[in-house]
């Protein structure tokens, strides 16, 4: 079964210091990944995918098929920035169901 | 354009009841997804319906089924409620065959099985 783990529950972080959320899953062929966001009371976005390359809000994200990551790192971290994280991929060919992981609280401390 | 939108936005129901929940896509799309996400959990997907066919299922018992309208529009059915069945309910619109296309999500349906 496809599988995608977000290993931190919570992450706290200073205003202005570099952010990382971790994302590995499980191998298998050529994912489609994806990072999705939900501030306080609004629903669930797509902040960015991987197969784009883009920077979206300042966050990056880069595929690592070696290490099957799919980190998503910001610079310097705003208030604006505490949501709930969610690492997700798409199953690929055959397939159209999106696989999350359990989410990560992003909280960044003025 | 409202985006996706869902109703109703809670619902209260006893075990062994049934519950139908509705969804409308955002404009332009033909593509609904259901996903069941549980306190403390990610989202998990429970089918996807296109052209009025349920074109996948995730891992969930035939009491999750499912319909979807010539308008695009999509119900989820839950019979035979369980305490389990707690959980807030996501759709999901998207547009096309089913590649690796953006889903835009609804505000969900926060589901209470007493």
């Amino acid at each position: 079964a496809q599988r995608v783990t977000q290993p931190e529950k919570l992450l706290s972080v200073f205003k202005g210091a570099p952010v990382e959320l971790k994302c590995n899953y499980s191998y298998s062929g050529s994912p489609e990944l994806f990072w999705y966001v939900q501030y306080s009371r609004q629903r669930l976005q797509l902040l960015l995918r991987h197969i784009s390359r883009e920077s979206i809000k300042g966050f990056t994200a880069d595929l690592n098929k070696g290490e099957t990551s799919f980190h998503l790192k910001k610079p310097f971290a705003q208030e604006e920035d505490s949501a709930m994280y969610y690492c997700a991929r798409f199953s690929g060919a055959g397939s159209y169901q999106l696989t999350f992981g359990k989410g990560t609280k992003l909280s960044v401390i003025p | 354009d409202a985006g996706v939108t869902q109703s109703p936005t809670h619902l209260i129901k006893t075990r062994g009841q049934q519950v139908t929940l509705r969804c409308s896509p955002k404009s332009g799309h033909d593509t609904v997804s259901w996903y069941q996400q549980a306190l403390g959990q990610g989202p998990q997907f429970i089918f996807q319906y296109y052209e009025e066919e349920e074109r996948q299922r995730g891992n969930f018992p035939d009491r999750f089924s499912g319909h979807q309208f010539p308008n695009y529009s999509s119900e989820l059915n839950v019979n035979a409620l369980l305490l389990g069945d707690s959980a807030l309910y996501l759709c999901a619109s998207s547009f096309g065959t089913g590649g690796p296309t953006e889903q835009f999500f609804g505000p969900g349906t926060r589901l209470t099985v007493l």
